[in-house]
C-alpha cells in the first residue's frame, strides 16, 4: 500500500527566504514521486516528478526536490521565495504498477513581503 | 489546444436532485478520472477509466457514476445529490495509462454545493 503524508499543513515564508515543504511517504514498490501546485481556483500543475533517475529532481519555477529513500522523503525545495509562489502545493506518490495516485493533505504556502 | 475542460464551474443543487458534470480532453489521452477536493483532505479519487468503454471505482465512488463512451469525454454523473458531495470537483487526463508513468492534466474544477 502506498501513502504520503506531508508534514505542514501551513508554512510561511518572507520574499527572498528559501522555501522548504516536506514530505513522507510509504510505499511497498518502488515508488514514483510527485509534486503539484494549485493557485487559487486553478487546476494542479505538476512542479516536478521522480521515477527512478536522479534522486535531485529539478522542477519549472526554481523548484526541486531530492528523493531520499533511506529517510522515504521527498522535501521541495526552492532557494528564493518569490510573491508568486504563494499557493496549495500537493506530494503524491503512486506505485509502479497501477493507475492509481494518493496525494497528500496540502501544503499552503504564504509569501509575505 | 484547450487541454481539459470541465463544466460548469459553478452549480448548487438541492439534495435528491441529479446533474452531471461535463469533462473533455483534446489530448487523445487514454487516462482519465474524477477526484474531489475537500479542505484538509487533498485529493480523492473518485472514479478512473483507463480507455473508452472501461471505467473503475476509485477511493469514494459511492454516490457517483461514470462512462466512458469515447477518449474525449469523461462526465460524472450525481444520483441523488447530498450535502456530503459538496466539494470541488477535478477531472484529470494523462497520457499514460499507467499513472507512474506521465503526469495528469486537470482541469480548473467545478464547485458543487448541495443544500
Amino acid at each position: 500500500a502506498q501513502s504520503v503524508t506531508q508534514l505542514d499543513s501551513h508554512v510561511s515564508v518572507s520574499e527572498g527566504t528559501p522555501v522548504l515543504l516536506r514530505c513522507n511517504y510509504s510505499s511497498s514498490y518502488s515508488p514514483s514521486l510527485f509534486w503539484y501546485v494549485q493557485h487559487p481556483n486553478k487546476g494542479l500543475q505538476l512542479l516536478l516528478k521522480y521515477t527512478s533517475a536522479a534522486t535531485l529532481v529539478k522542477g519549472i519555477n526554481g523548484f526541486e526536490a531530492e528523493f531520499k529513500k533511506s529517510e522515504t522523503s521527498f522535501h521541495l525545495t526552492k532557494p528564493s521565495a518569490h510573491m508568486s509562489d504563494a499557493a496549495e502545493y500537493f506530494c503524491v506518490v503512486s506505485e509502479n504498477s497501477g493507475y492509481a495516485l494518493n496525494f497528500g493533505k496540502g501544503t499552503s504556502l504564504l509569501v509575505t513581503p | 489546444n484547450a487541454g481539459v475542460t470541465q463544466t460548469p464551474k459553478f452549480q448548487v443543487l438541492k439534495t435528491g436532485q441529479s446533474m452531471t458534470l461535463q469533462c473533455a480532453q483534446d489530448m487523445n489521452h487514454e487516462y482519465m478520472s474524477w477526484y474531489r477536493q475537500d479542505p484538509g483532505m487533498g485529493l480523492r479519487l473518485i472514479h478512473y477509466s483507463v480507455g473508452a468503454g472501461i471505467t473503475d471505482q476509485g477511493e469514494v465512488p459511492n454516490g457517483y457514476n461514470v462512462s466512458r463512451s469515447t477518449t474525449e469525454d469523461f462526465p460524472l454523473r450525481l444520483l441523488s445529490a447530498a450535502p456530503s458531495q459538496t466539494s470541488v470537483y477535478f477531472c484529470a487526463s494523462s497520457y499514460s495509462i499507467q499513472g507512474y508513468n506521465s503526469p495528469l492534466h486537470f482541469g480548473n474544477g467545478t464547485r458543487l454545493t448541495v443544500t
